[in-house]
């Protein structure tokens, strides 16, 4: 069965931590994404990835940075989290060739206190 | 810039009720994709349907169809003879074909099905 894996389902950290969230797929998909998900907001588009240390901004990317050296993980970074950074964290992937649509992994419920 | 709007934040209706859930969206782009995703109280979100602009057949599957009509920009989802399972939040979202296939989606609406 194919998998989007979130390394963390709940994570509890202080203000001022580093913070990593790690995301790995078994798909062989070129396309990976991180979004943060808030009541009223939907999902919102942090950063994204096409290829292996390609990245690029996504429509709030302010406060994160991601790393991406294998093509399978595509890590979501909190250089130093203040607590409007608490929320649902999604990653996703997808595949260039076809057929088109996301995988989600299952979330990272992200507290930041 | 593309944009989806889900004007109904929240629905709530009783088991076997139909219900459509309304999805309007915003593109410049000629070609582009349409989905539906359901998000269960588990967190994970669950694709539902894919539709190509190029096709604005409805769609049936079991009890879920699928309403697109370009002219209006909308791509409504109907449930029929709802039923306690149905209750997530669901969401519509579009991308462009080209690229990174980014997807754009809406606010998402919260649908509870009352036995």
């Amino acid at each position: 069965d194919v998998k989007v894996t979130q390394s963390s389902r709940y994570l509890v950290k202080r203000t001022g931590e580093k913070v990593f969230l790690e995301c790995v797929q078994d798909m062989d998909h070129e396309n990976m994404f991180w979004y943060r998900q808030d009541p009223g907001l939907g999902l919102r588009l942090i950063y994204f990835s096409y290829d292996v240390k390609m990245k690029e901004k996504g429509d709030i990317p302010e406060g994160y940075s991601v790393s991406r050296e294998k093509k399978e993980r595509f890590s979501l970074i909190l250089e130093s989290a203040s607590t409007n950074q608490t929320s649902m964290y999604l990653c996703a992937s997808s595949s260039r060739r076809g057929p088109y649509g996301y995988t989600f992994g299952s979330g990272t419920r992200l507290t930041v206190v | 810039a593309q944009k989806v709007t889900q004007a109904q934040t929240e629905i709530s209706v009783v088991e076997k009720e139909d219900v459509t859930l309304d999805c309007v969206y915003e593109t410049r782009d000629t070609t582009y994709y349409l989905f539906w995703y359901k998000q269960p109280p588990s967190g994970e979100l669950v694709f539902l349907i894919r539709r190509n602009s190029f096709d604005e057949q409805n769609e049936i599957s079991g009890r879920y169809s699928w309403n697109f009509q370009k002219s209006t920009s909308s791509f409504n989802f109907t449930i029929t003879a709802s039923q306690v399972v149905d209750s997530a939040v669901y969401f519509c979202a579009l991308s462009g074909i080209q690229g990174a296939q980014k997807l754009v989606f809406g606010q998402g609406t919260r649908l509870t099905i009352n036995p």
